[in-house]
């Protein structure tokens, strides 16, 4: 299976700052990655795909680049709704999917 | 607008059976692929099980293939999961999601997710 890993673990950012999270694949995935947001208590949003793609009613802060093995998610000017968890998810090779361990982006 | 409600999550013991109920609504539920996806409290995001809409071919993640059944009902808009053999660390929240209609195998829509407790 594909094992993703996400850098930073955490980060701790200001509003207004600029974010950015990388994601590693275990081998080439070309552009077949996804990224997520997830709120305590709730369930996963879609912010990108196909690496860069924004999901319909995304805000335009949030970009997506990468492809083979290495990804980034940049946050621009953070917002206060912006502090959650985030985390990749390959679909190059189904099945299985797989997804990094997340990335908290937390209040400094 | 997409919905999708989870239901029938609960403590079990281990070895004993569950059966977990989506209904979807907002969308032509016979038209897309669906999936489970479970998080363990604290924990990341594991994808269980994915049927396909038209052909209903089925995949599992390893962990649960051999034990859980995932299986649809076009005609009522709901997803199942069949749940045998649970154990301890099929404890988690249970995710149903809808696969985007973009391509590749993301979601592009979650329920709110129902909670499974498998314990003595």
């Amino acid at each position: 299976d594909i094992q993703m890993t996400q850098s930073p673990s955490s980060v701790s950012a200001s509003v207004g700052d600029r974010v950015t999270i990388t994601c590693r694949a275990s081998q080439d995935i070309s552009g077949w990655l996804a990224w997520y947001q997830q709120k305590p208590g709730k369930a996963p949003n879609l912010l990108i795909y196909a690496a860069s793609s924004l999901q319909s009613g995304v805000p335009s802060r949030f970009s997506g680049s990468g492809s083979g093995t290495d990804f980034t998610l940049t946050i621009s000017n953070l917002q206060p709704e912006d502090f959650a968890t985030y985390f990749c998810q390959q679909t190059n090779s189904f099945p299985p999917t797989t997804f990094g361990q997340g990335t908290k982006v937390e209040i400094k | 607008e997409v919905q999708l409600l989870e239901s029938g999550g609960g403590l079990v013991q281990p070895g004993g059976s569950l059966r977990l109920s989506c209904a979807a609504s907002g969308f032509t539920f016979s038209s897309y692929a669906m999936s489970w996806v479970r998080q363990a409290p604290g924990k990341g995001l594991e994808w269980v099980s994915t049927i396909r809409c038209c052909t209903g071919r089925t995949y599992y993640a390893d962990s649960v293939e051999g034990r859980f059944t995932i299986s649809r009902d076009n005609s009522k808009n709901t997803l199942y999961l069949q749940m045998n053999t649970l154990r301890a660390e099929d404890t988690a929240i249970y995710f149903c999601a809808k696969v985007s209609d973009s391509s590749g195998w993301h979601f592009d829509h979650w329920g709110q997710g129902t909670l499974v407790s498998v314990s003595s």
